[in-house]
């Protein structure tokens, strides 16, 4: 166990929809990652908060957005959902006190699109 | 274009033998490398880092390599055994600092037979 929570586990929904994913990180980690893994795709980077404050952007669409609250959850927020959009989306924390800054990452949710 | 790449998508070993997984990069600027391993279901699991200055780093049955000229690292373990059976990913940590995001390659299914 990482100590990084995701809900949910599996969201099955419909073209068009609009679904939030929500992370807890581990206790005391400021920065939250969000991860993005289709079909045999490695895990690409799509945001990274920290302490409350995005901090960095990658390959995120427009129709999708995040945050980081004061209690430090992130929640990631996919609106107008297309077919693509399934795949399982990984949350993940990590901390300052390692130089290496190795994440540690939550079970995923599992997105369906119909 | 994939900064991390990982070429073979799967490896099969007999229990006992060495694993040995590669990991090639594209960025000389990567100050961190990291490997996962995933099983399925579940998010990925933290193995084992190296520092860019660093050419080995070694954790119990688990070492990585790192070959800079080359641009190529590479994750022995030695003995292989049946519950090391996963996908293993490379990923090299982005700018940022010890906060930076990771970027992943694709992976490779370990298989480790009995």
């Amino acid at each position: 166990d990482s100590g990084v929570t995701q809900t949910p586990k599996h969201l099955i929904t419909a073209t068009g929809q609009r679904v939030t994913l929500r992370c807890s990180p581990r206790s005391g980690d400021l920065s939250v990652y969000w991860y993005q893994q289709s079909l045999d795709q490695g895990l690409q980077f799509l945001i990274h908060y920290y302490n409350g404050e995005e901090r960095a952007k990658g390959n995120i669409l427009e129709r999708f957005s995040a945050q980081q609250f004061p209690d430090l959850h992130s929640e990631l927020n996919l609106s107008s959902l297309e077919l693509g959009d399934s795949a399982l989306y990984f949350c993940a924390s990590s901390t300052t006190r390692t130089g290496s800054g190795e994440q540690f990452f939550g079970p995923g949710t599992r997105l369906t699109v119909l | 274009d994939q900064q991390v790449k990982q070429n073979s998508p799967s490896l099969s070993v007999q229990e006992g033998r060495i694993s040995i997984l590669n990991c090639d990069y594209t960025n000389s600027m990567f100050d961190y490398f990291l490997w996962y391993k995933k099983y399925p279901a579940e998010g990925p699991t933290f193995l084992i880092s190296i520092s860019s200055i660093k050419d080995k780093n070694e954790d119990g049955r688990f070492t990585v390599f790192l070959n800079k000229s080359a641009k190529h690292l590479s994750l022995h373990i030695v003995p292989s055994q049946p519950g090391d059976s996963a996908v293993y990913f490379c990923a090299a940590r982005g700018y940022g600092g010890s906060q930076g995001n990771l970027i992943f390659g694709k992976g490779t299914k370990l298989s480790v037979k009995p």
